[in-house]
């Protein structure tokens, strides 16, 4: 079965970093598709970053330069490395199975507040 | 960039009743269009992927057409617990996008 936990979320102020991870079971990381989606409250769904089974990384240009995309092969984890956080950052951040491009299954969030 | 207008933006339906929601690109997108159902409080989930393909374990009720600039998820026969939002999304190229959501009331 597949299941993804994020972790890593928290209050952060303007300016502040975070390192989101996201565990993975039932299934490979490195041989999937995987992205980052984001969702401000009250709001709706933003994909922030994807990184390829290849090794490939891409990023909206909201995040762009700020966020980076990674995974440990050997933990089976996907993680978001966010820089520089802006009050607009603030949102549940998903993490999610892509194969094929095609987001078939979601973690349950983890919630980031950027606030002073 | 590739622009998902969904239409409307919110609906409230009787229980049985057919639910039609569109989601318009601004350009074409092939059929790498895909839905996703978000309850409160809850993660979304893929119903239908490649604009008419039904995801494992998705109801019957639910399915998909269209392509190119236009798509529809329709739900057949509406029950209660299909009270949520839904979010078309495409994956057809580079930054992925999804629509701003249709919210489906009960009524």
């Amino acid at each position: 079965e597949v299941h993804l936990v994020e972790s890593g979320g928290g209050l952060v102020q303007p300016g502040g970093s975070l390192r989101l991870s996201c565990a993975a079971s039932g299934f490979t990381v490195s041989s999937n598709h995987m992205t980052w989606v984001r969702q401000a409250p009250g709001k709706g769904l933003e994909w922030v970053s994807v990184i390829y089974s290849g090794g490939s990384t891409y990023y909206a240009d909201s995040v762009k330069g700020r966020f980076t995309i990674s995974r440990d092969n050997s933990k089976n984890t996907l993680y978001l490395q966010m820089n520089s956080l802006r009050a607009e950052d603030t949102a549940v951040y998903y993490c999610a199975r892509s194969p094929a491009a095609i987001i078939d299954y979601w973690g349950q969030g983890t919630l980031v507040t950027v606030s002073p | 960039e590739v622009v998902l207008t969904q239409s409307p933006d919110f609906q409230s339906v009787t229980p049985k009743e057919k639910v039609t929601i569109t989601c318009r690109a601004s350009q074409s997108i092939g059929s790498g269009l895909h839905w996703y159902q978000q309850k409160p409080d809850q993660s979304p989930k893929l119903l239908i992927k490649y604009a008419s393909q039904s995801f494992s374990g998705v109801p019957s009720r639910f399915s998909g057409s269209g392509s190119g600039t236009d798509f529809t998820l329709t739900i057949n026969s509406l029950e209660a617990e299909d009270a949520a939002t839904y979010f078309c999304h495409h994956s057809s190229s580079l930054p992925w996008t999804f629509g701003q959501g249709t919210k489906v009331e009960i009524k």
